[in-house]
């Protein structure tokens, strides 16, 4: 089956620096990766996604990039602020498989 | 619209005891899941369903069972709970568009279960 790695599993950076959490998918056949963010005590919230036809996807200070030869992709905060503070789920699915694969997550921590 | 709604939100169960976790969704969602939460270990896939009546095991699916007999609601039973079932559990849904194509999954807001 799928198989997510996630890192680094912590990080810690100054506010208004970028952040970048990277992850790995083993099935080359997955097509589809969202990101999801945590916050303490709170339900997993998707916050972007990207399918295998498109090699990067922005939205304001986010953005995930594709790499399918590879097989990794990654999540990158611009301008990090301390409400972005949270812990970071990658994942992976393909079409057909209705459930996700999920990363170990990134607890990232934003210092005023 | 409530989204996905789980309950309860925090338990305490005994060793050998049963439990259903409930979960409810009303988005007309096709898809629900089951996974749970450990630290350090992201969320791991329990059950899923693709629509009522049809269920299926994910990646640790052992001590725990499914039914789906309405679209709205998949209940998790946990038959004799045992001490390595304390964790985090989320209830998720979402839809496809066509052909199984996967769409943004809904989370409940959790249950935190201890099993003592």
């Amino acid at each position: 089956g799928e198989n997510v790695e996630q890192h680094p599993s912590t990080l810690s950076v100054q506010e208004g620096d970028s952040a970048v959490i990277k992850c790995t998918y083993s099935d080359s056949a997955s097509n589809y990766f969202p990101w999801y963010k945590q916050e303490l005590g709170k339900r997993p919230q998707l916050i972007i996604d990207i399918r295998s036809n498109v090699g990067e996807k922005k939205d304001q200070r986010i953005a995930v990039t594709l790499n399918k030869t590879a097989k990794h992709f990654s999540l990158h905060i611009t301008e990090t602020q301390p409400e972005d503070s949270a812990v970071y789920f990658c994942a992976a699915s393909k079409t057909g498989r209705r459930a996700l694969t999920f990363g170990s997550g990134t607890r990232l921590q934003v210092q005023p | 619209n409530a989204g996905v709604t789980q309950t309860p939100k925090f338990q305490v169960l005994k060793t050998g005891q049963s439990m259903t976790l409930q979960c409810a969704q009303d988005m007309n969602h096709e898809y629900m899941s089951w996974y749970r939460q450990d630290p350090g270990m992201g969320l791991r896939l329990i059950h899923y369903s693709v629509g009522a009546g049809i269920t299926d095991q994910g990646e640790v699916p052992n001590g725990y069972n499914v039914s789906r007999s309405t679209t709205e609601d998949f209940p998790l039973r946990l038959l004799s709970a045992a001490p390595s079932q304390t964790s985090v559990y989320f209830c998720a849904s979402s839809y496809s568009i066509g052909a199984g194509v996967n769409t943004e999954a809904f989370f409940g807001q959790g249950t935190r279960l201890t099993v003592v």
